[in-house]
This record gives structure tokens, sequence and C-alpha cells, in this order.
């Protein structure tokens, strides 16, 4: 049983369109994340929810919309992609007080043409 | 400005070879250092957590240690099992919620 789950794993998409990558965890965790991993394995935060509310926001395009419709999934929506937003996508969660830092999902390889 | 960084980019090594990875951190206020594993085509996979200086974690063929300035991750007669990137990661107190930040990672590659 997947701990957090994406999908999709691959996407291949042409430059200008909107596409969406969802992310499930069945941990029970309160808090899930967003992180891009560029070409030189650099993670980099960009969003985090607790308890479906927003906390972290870092500087990002606003093309990026995260939505997280319950404590389990952290979905996120990308407008008018372009080419540099080519990356690996990292859903993670973690709970308050907890150890193990943060679980990972597998990422979702996002190649835009 | 919280800043993590790892060193060396790239290391190969013979297998039985033992090495240390290492981490340098600047934070306003240690809450937390992270070490983890990723191996290729997944997420990152936890590996240890840090509280203070002087701390110690084992797991098998790795040891991690913590300064106020750094951390190491020693690998001791390491198999090629063992290749992956190691990421370093801290959490400041008092930082947004519970953000954590990556270094860029070591690449570590075993040989037969």
């Amino acid at each position: 049983d997947t701990a957090v789950s994406q999908t999709p794993k691959y996407l291949v998409t042409q430059m200008g369109n909107d596409k969406s990558i969802k992310c499930e965890q069945n941990l029970g965790h309160d808090t899930m994340y967003w992180y891009k991993q560029d070409s030189k394995k650099f993670l980099k935060i960009m969003f985090s929810y607790n308890n479906k509310e927003l906390i972290i926001n870092e500087t990002v395009p606003n093309r990026f919309s995260p939505k997280s419709p319950d404590k389990a999934h952290l979905n996120l929506h990308i407008n008018s992609l372009e080419l540099g937003d080519s990356a690996v996508y990292f859903c993670a969660s973690s709970q308050v007080g907890q150890v193990y830092g943060y679980t990972f999902g597998s990422g979702t390889r996002l190649t835009v043409v | 400005e919280d800043q993590v960084t790892q060193s060396p980019e790239a290391l190969r090594l013979q297998e039985g070879e033992s090495s240390s990875l290492n981490c340098s951190y600047t934070v306003s206020g240690l809450r937390g250092l992270f070490w983890y594993r990723q191996d290729p085509g997944k997420g990152p996979e936890f590996l240890f957590t840090l509280y203070s200086a002087g701390e110690e974690k084992e797991k098998e063929r790795l040891k991690a240690t913590l300064t106020k300035k750094e951390s190491f991750l020693h690998i001791t007669a390491p198999k090629p099992e063992d290749s992956a990137t190691y990421l370093c990661a801290v959490q400041a107190r008092g930082s947004s919620a519970s953000k954590i930040i990556f270094g860029s990672g070591t690449r570590l590659s075993i040989r037969p």
C-alpha cells in the first residue's frame, strides 16, 4: 500500500497547455507539500498545506495553483505551461511533532515541449 | 537566509572503501537536520534526524553526526547497493510552519 502516491508518473505536454498532478497520502498526516526538483537535483519547496489551509507559498509563478480538497489530498494545477516548468515534481507529507521528516511520493516527471 | 551546502557533488568509491559526505548549513536556530537517500526515479527516503550538536545516529553502514555548523554522513565499508544520491536538509526554528530546505545532494557510486 503506497503511503504517498502521485499521478501521473510521467507527463509530456506542449507549451501553453494546462495540466494537473494529483497526490494522495494514506498516512493520516496533517501537512502536505509540493517540491520541484530541477535538472541539478536541487529540491525546492513550492507550497505546503496543513489541514487544507495554505501555510507555505514560496515565490512561485501564479500559473501554479495548489488545491487541497481534504487533508489527504493535494493537487497541483499548472496553467500556460512553459519550457522552464520541465522538472520532477514531488509531493510529500508529514505530521507535526514526528521525527521522521517527510514521506515523499515517487515524483511526476513533467516535460514541456 | 537559511542555506545548505553539500560536498562533494559526486563521490566514487570502491566497495569496502569508507568515506564521509559533508553538509554545511547556515540557519537561524536549528530545529532539525535530516538526511535522505534518493535512488534514480524515486522520491527521497528518510534516513536520520539530528537535533543538537554532538548527536549521532546509526543505521547499518551509515552514521550521521552533527556539529553547530555541519553534519557528516559516514559510510563504513560501503556496498554497491549504497549507491544513491544523499540529501541533507534543515528545518529552522520559527520558520514558516515546517518548511525544510534541501541541499543539492552528493551522488555516491560504489564500484564492486
